[in-house]
């Protein structure tokens, strides 16, 4: 049972470059989320999917945009990418359903723009 | 922004001491979680809480809600190396699932 896989676990992109990351859970769990972690201000929600077919913003959307592939499936995309996005990113899923809402998460993505 | 506030932000320990890690919201909260962050890895969900005034233990840990619902703390006793980390609270609200700062822990042998 992997849980929550996230590809890939390290990049680095020059300034402008675009880059999707990609994450999948065998969990059958119903919401999955993207954060970024930076030093001293712990885990920023960027968006999140509470079901299949639908998204919303979370705390920090700006520069990023997110598809619900299917069920399993979330990706994470920096269309130009700034010096600010370097950070590591975070994916998670949640069965969500009652008071079910422990998240699992990945191991992380380590992004460095330069 | 963020929630909850947790504080403080650096707690060094000495091992074998006890220490407490507060999160605190200014609204009533339906739930409260909490996970843990070692050194280069991805946070893992200990506890959540439902309850007002609620109390669970697990081994060394001691996770309370508050009475009125606005804070949580956490509580670890005669603190080992292993308890190195960072310690989240998350609040869960409408599917949406947000932390708090976060609690780094560092422990002095």
């Amino acid at each position: 049972n992997a849980g929550v896989t996230q590809t890939p676990k390290f990049q680095v992109l020059k300034t402008g470059q675009s880059m999707t990351l990609q994450c999948a859970q065998d969990m059958n769990h119903n919401s999955m989320y993207w954060y970024r972690q930076d030093p001293g201000m712990g885990l920023r929600l960027i968006y999140y999917s509470a079901s299949e077919g639908t998204t919303d913003k979370g705390e920090v959307p700006n520069g990023y945009n997110v598809s619900r592939l299917n069920k399993r499936e979330f990706s994470l995309r920096l269309e130009s990418a700034a010096p600010s996005q370097t950070s590591v990113y975070f994916c998670a899923s949640s069965e969500a359903v009652g008071l079910n809402t422990e998240a699992f998460f990945g191991q992380g993505t380590r992004l460095t723009v330069v | 922004g963020q929630q909850v506030m947790q504080i403080p932000q650096y707690q060094h320990v000495q091992e074998g001491e006890d220490f407490t890690t507060y999160c605190n919201s200014s609204t009533t909260l339906s739930n409260i979680q909490w996970y843990k962050q070692r050194p280069g890895g991805h946070p893992v969900f200990l506890i959540q809480l439902v309850k007002s005034g609620e109390v669970k233990k697990q081994k060394r840990l001691t996770f309370q809600f508050g009475e009125a619902k606005k804070n949580s703390s956490l509580h670890i006793t005669a603190t080992q190396t292993t308890d190195v980390g960072t310690y989240f609270c998350a609040v869960s609200n409408d599917y949406k699932l947000s932390f708090g700062a976060g609690t780094t822990v560092t422990v002095r042998a």
